[in-house]
C-alpha cells in the first residue's frame, strides 16, 4: 500500500523567514497531494493542494511543488508569521482514502 | 452552520463500557470517513463511507462498528472500551475520491 514519509518532525524558524516541509510517497499512480494545517487543539484544515498534472502551485505566502519522478513534494511557507505556528500533514490519495504523513509541528520564534 | 459536526467534543469512560460517537456533514458530499488521532498526533484510517456503503475496513478491532444510516450521517459505536482506545476520532467527509476532506472538530475520548 501507500506509505508516506514526512521531514522535518519539528521546525523552528525565526519570525518573517522561511520554512519547508519534504514528504515523499511510494505509490507512483498517486495523483492528488493535499496539506493540512493543525492549531492546536483543533481540526486538521486544507490549506493547498496539488494535482499531478502541475509542478507547483501557489496561494499568497504558501506554495506546493512536487516532483512526479522522484515521488516527492513539499510545503513552503514564506515569510512566517506567529499564526503559522502548528502541526502540518502532507497527504497522498490511495485506494479510496487518504494517507497522511506523520506531521511536522512548526514553531515561529518571535 | 458547521459543515461537519461531531458529538460528542469530549468523551470520558471507564473500561468496558460502550459509548457512541455522532456525525453529520450538511455539505452534500458522498464520503464520509473515522480517523483516529493518536498522542503523536498520527493520522490513521479507521471507515470509508460512501452512500452509506462501507468501503474500507482499515484492521479495526471489531469492537468499533460504524453505522450510516444515511449520506449525510456517519456514527461510531464502540463496545468494551480498552485504555488504549483513548484518542482524538475525527470524522471527516469529501465530495468523492481524489479530493480534499472537510474534518468535524474531533471528539476527545479518555478512557480510564
Amino acid at each position: 500500500g501507500e506509505n508516506v514519509e514526512q521531514h522535518p518532525s519539528t521546525l523552528s524558524v525565526q519570525e518573517g523567514d522561511s520554512a519547508v516541509i519534504k514528504c515523499t510517497y511510494s505509490d507512483s499512480a498517486s495523483n492528488y497531494f493535499p496539506w493540512y494545517k493543525q492549531e492546536l487543539g483543533k481540526r486538521p484544515q486544507l490549506i493547498i493542494d496539488i494535482r499531478s498534472n502541475v509542478g507547483e502551485k501557489k496561494d499568497q505566502r504558501i506554495a506546493v511543488t512536487l516532483n512526479k519522478t522522484a515521488k516527492h513534494f513539499s510545503l513552503h511557507i514564506t515569510e512566517t508569521q506567529p499564526e503559522d505556528s502548528a502541526v502540518y500533514f502532507c497527504a497522498v490519495d490511495g485506494a479510496s482514502k487518504i494517507i497522511f504523513g506523520s506531521g511536522t509541528r512548526l514553531s515561529i520564534r518571535p | 452552520d458547521t459543515a461537519v459536526s461531531q458529538t460528542p467534543k469530549y468523551l470520558v469512560t471507564q473500561m468496558g463500557n460502550d459509548k457512541s460517537i455522532k456525525c453529520e456533514q450538511n455539505l452534500g458530499h458522498d464520503t464520509m470517513y473515522w480517523y483516529k488521532q493518536d498522542s503523536k498526533k498520527f493520522l490513521k484510517i479507521m471507515f470509508s463511507y460512501n452512500n452509506k456503503e462501507l468501503i474500507i475496513n482499515e484492521t479495526v478491532p471489531n469492537r468499533f462498528s460504524p453505522k450510516s444510516p444515511d449520506k449525510a450521517h456517519l456514527n461510531l459505536h464502540i463496545n468494551s472500551l480498552e485504555l488504549g482506545d483513548s484518542a482524538v476520532y475525527f470524522c471527516a467527509s469529501s465530495p468523492r475520491e481524489g479530493y480534499g476532506y472537510t474534518f468535524g472538530s474531533g471528539t476527545r475520548l479518555t478512557v480510564v
